[in-house]
């Protein structure tokens, strides 16, 4: 089954600190990852994405690194700000269908 | 339009009653999804438009949900005989084509509640 699971559910950090979201992914062949952000109330906003192909890519403060080997991938979040405070999503692209992860909570206190 | 815009908001509705729900795509945008989001989950996938027929509905949860884009644009969720269970944010996303190659613009949704 394509499934998409993220890590941690949760997190609280100090604004100006640093943090990095987990994604393993099942889905086989996939075309691209994606990284979304859900501000409460809203739509998920893309972030980054990569290609099978693609080991980094890097959008301002936000890095997402991806192993296909591994089906493995990480959201680096540098240098946080009160305003990141959101849900980060993992989406992987399986031909036309978007699969989602449950997403990670984080909250960045002051 | 310049986003995805969803209507209405929020909806608050009776068990056993009918709601429809609206999402009006970007301008030009061929591929339409709706999604059901749930406390504390990811979106879960009802349905895919591609132009005005619905290219893949395995995802409605049952018959009582069912899903219209009559010409090609504009696109009603409706669910008949709402259930407790279906209390839940609808996304709707839009886009110029459906695949890896695409980028896809969601809306803030409608938070159904069922009372």
């Amino acid at each position: 089954k394509n499934q998409v699971e993220q890590s941690p559910q949760s997190l609280i950090i100090l604004e100006g600190k640093n943090c990095t979201l987990q994604c393993n992914y099942t889905v086989s062949p996939f075309s691209n990852l994606r990284w979304y952000k859900q501000d409460t109330g809203r739509g998920p906003v893309s972030l980054t994405i990569m290609t099978f192909s693609e080991n980094t890519k890097s959008n301002g403060r936000y890095t997402a690194t991806l192993d296909a080997d591994t089906k493995q991938s990480s959201l680096h979040i540098t240098a946080s700000q009160l305003s990141d405070s959101a849900s980060y999503i993992c989406v992987v692209i399986f031909g036309t269908a978007l699969i989602f992860g449950k997403g990670t909570t984080l909250s960045v206190s002051s | 339009g310049a986003g995805v815009s969803q209507t209405p908001s929020n909806k608050v509705t009776e068990k056993g009653k009918y709601v429809e729900l609206r999402c009006d795509p970007i301008s030009g945008h061929t591929a339409l999804y709706w999604y059901r989001q749930s406390l504390g989950q990811g979106p879960e996938f009802l349905i895919y438009f591609q132009g005005t027929g619905a290219a893949d509905d395995s995802g409605l949860p049952n018959d009582r949900f069912f899903a219209v884009r009559p010409e090609g644009s504009v696109s009603t969720l409706k669910i008949q005989r709402t259930e407790r269970g279906d209390s839940a944010v609808y996304l709707c996303a839009s886009s110029l084509g459906a695949g890896p190659n695409y980028g896809y613009t969601f809306g803030s949704g409608t938070r159904l509640t069922v009372v």
